[in-house]
């Protein structure tokens, strides 16, 4: 199996601060068709998670484009530029490249 | 819009049958471009990915090694929906259940219901 990372259990951000969540994956999640498999959700409290992210750097419908992600193969880091009180909540990065899909053990954003 | 929306009993005791249900609108559970799938949450364990079904000519079913002997996932199109049975359960089975959707194209869980916590206790 895959094993998610995240190096992080909580990031503590002023509002207007920008904010990085970092991630790794036991092995590269590059496809030889140059996709990576890399899925970033939020998990707002009392909620299901929220797609914000997938494959590698593309934003979901609806996601501002504070949000963006750098990195590639096996390590790569969540960036929001401006951190707002809306974006409190779970992060967690997840690898569809192969069942079992498997999930970091999350990185909680707190507004400080 | 999909929605999905589970249902079934929040308290299960020890040794008995776990069953969920997710019942699907805006799409169908025989729909060839999507897998169903049952993942669930709990403090010890995180978010984990329990198994699927989806049909391609066939109906295909894939179950995570933890619980392979133990999971029944069932897809009924007469009602558009699919089911979880997670039998011999243990206090360590106590966890929010969640139903989401899969894209075969997309590579990502899109859709997900709203969450069921299931406790196993006497």
């Amino acid at each position: 199996d895959i094993v998610m990372s995240q190096s992080s259990l909580s990031v503590p951000v002023t509002p207007g601060e920008p904010a990085s969540i970092s991630c790794r994956s036991s092995q590269s999640l590059l496809k030889s068709n140059g996709n990576t498999h890399l899925n970033w959700y939020l998990q707002k409290p009392g909620q299901s998670p929220q797609l914000l992210i997938y494959l590698g750097s593309n934003r979901a419908s609806g996601v501002p484009d504070r949000f963006s992600v750098s990195g590639s193969g096996t390590d790569f880091t969540l960036k929001i530029s401006r951190v707002e009180a809306e974006d409190v909540g779970v992060y967690y990065c997840m690898q569809g490249l192969q069942t079992p899909h498997t999930f970091g053990q999350g990185t909680k954003l707190e507004i400080k | 819009q999909v929605h999905l929306r589970q249902s079934g009993p929040g308290l299960v005791k020890p040794s008995q049958t776990l069953s969920l249900t997710c019942a699907i609108s805006g799409d169908s559970v025989s729909s060839d471009s999507v897998a169903w799938n049952w993942i669930r949450q709990s403090p010890s364990r995180g978010l984990e990915w329990l198994g699927r079904t989806y049909y391609m000519s066939k109906w295909n079913y894939h179950y995570a090694v933890s619980v392979q002997s133990r999971i029944t996932i069932s897809p009924d199109t007469s009602k558009n929906q699919f089911s979880l049975q997670l039998n011999s359960v243990t206090p360590e089975d106590t966890a929010v259940y969640y139903c989401a959707r899969w894209g075969h194209t997309q590579y990502y869980f899109d859709y997900w219901g709203q969450g069921t916590l299931v406790t196993v206790s006497s």
